[in-house]
């Protein structure tokens, strides 16, 4: 069964300063990867999608996967307070019939001081 | 962005009564999607549905769970009778398609706590 973890659980940074966070799965099969943002009380909001080994860059987040260590990271660039939330990994698998099943790591709270 | 509408965003109920969280998804896609998530723990996959069918359910879907898209109204997840280990916020989510590629679109969650 897949098992996603995020580290670390929390994180301060100061604004503007580089925010790295970090996912690790269990499943070498697994394809499928999103990072998500929930600020509190509201819902989730996906902030970048990658599918294949290496990075992409949506705005000031940059995913960064290498599966053959069973990561994939979250850079965030220049962070401003309003991006204190909850990041959350998101793994699913082609062989689960690509319907989507995502297995969810338990988050990490960013906490951006300005 | 698109966006995913849950109602009611709170609900307080007896242990045994049922209850119907509703999702109104978004208005093109296809693919619904019901998770879980228990106050301090990871969210956790219950059920997709597709063409008035579910396709995939975990074992947290128990059989006092259903869900059903009577003509293209509200995505609803029933429970009855609830139990105390039910209480968890829960999350609807829709997506066009199914597969590689694609983003699933969640709500803000309904919050059920159940006495």
């Amino acid at each position: 069964q897949q098992k996603v973890q995020q580290s670390p659980e929390s994180l301060t940074v100061s604004e503007g300063a580089m925010a790295s966070l970090n996912c690790t799965f269990s499943d070498r099969s697994s394809d499928n990867f999103r990072w998500y943002r929930q600020h509190s009380g509201k819902g989730l909001e996906v902030l970048v999608s990658i599918f294949s080994d290496g990075e992409k860059e949506e705005g000031s987040f940059t995913a960064h996967l290498n599966r053959a260590s069973l990561h994939v990271f979250l850079h965030i660039r220049e962070p401003q307070p309003s991006d204190s939330a909850l990041y959350l990994c998101a793994v699913s698998m082609r062989a689960t019939g690509g319907n989507n099943k995502l297995t969810f790591g338990q988050g990490t709270v960013l906490s951006v001081i300005p | 962005g698109p966006k995913v509408l849950q109602i009611p965003s709170h609900q307080i109920i007896d242990m045994g009564q049922m209850v119907t969280l509703n999702c109104d998804p978004v208005s093109n896609h296809l693919y619904f999607y019901w998770y879980k998530q228990i106050l301090g723990q990871q969210m956790e996959f219950l059920v997709n549905f597709y063409n008035g069918k579910v396709m995939e359910k975990s074992k947290l879907f128990k059989d006092q769970f259903s869900v059903e898209r009577p003509d293209g109204s509200y995505f609803t997840l029933k429970i009855q009778p609830t139990a105390l280990e039910d209480s968890a916020v829960y999350f609807c989510a829709s997506s066009l398609v199914v597969g590689p590629g694609n983003t699933l679109y969640f709500g803000e969650g309904s919050r059920l706590i159940v006495v």
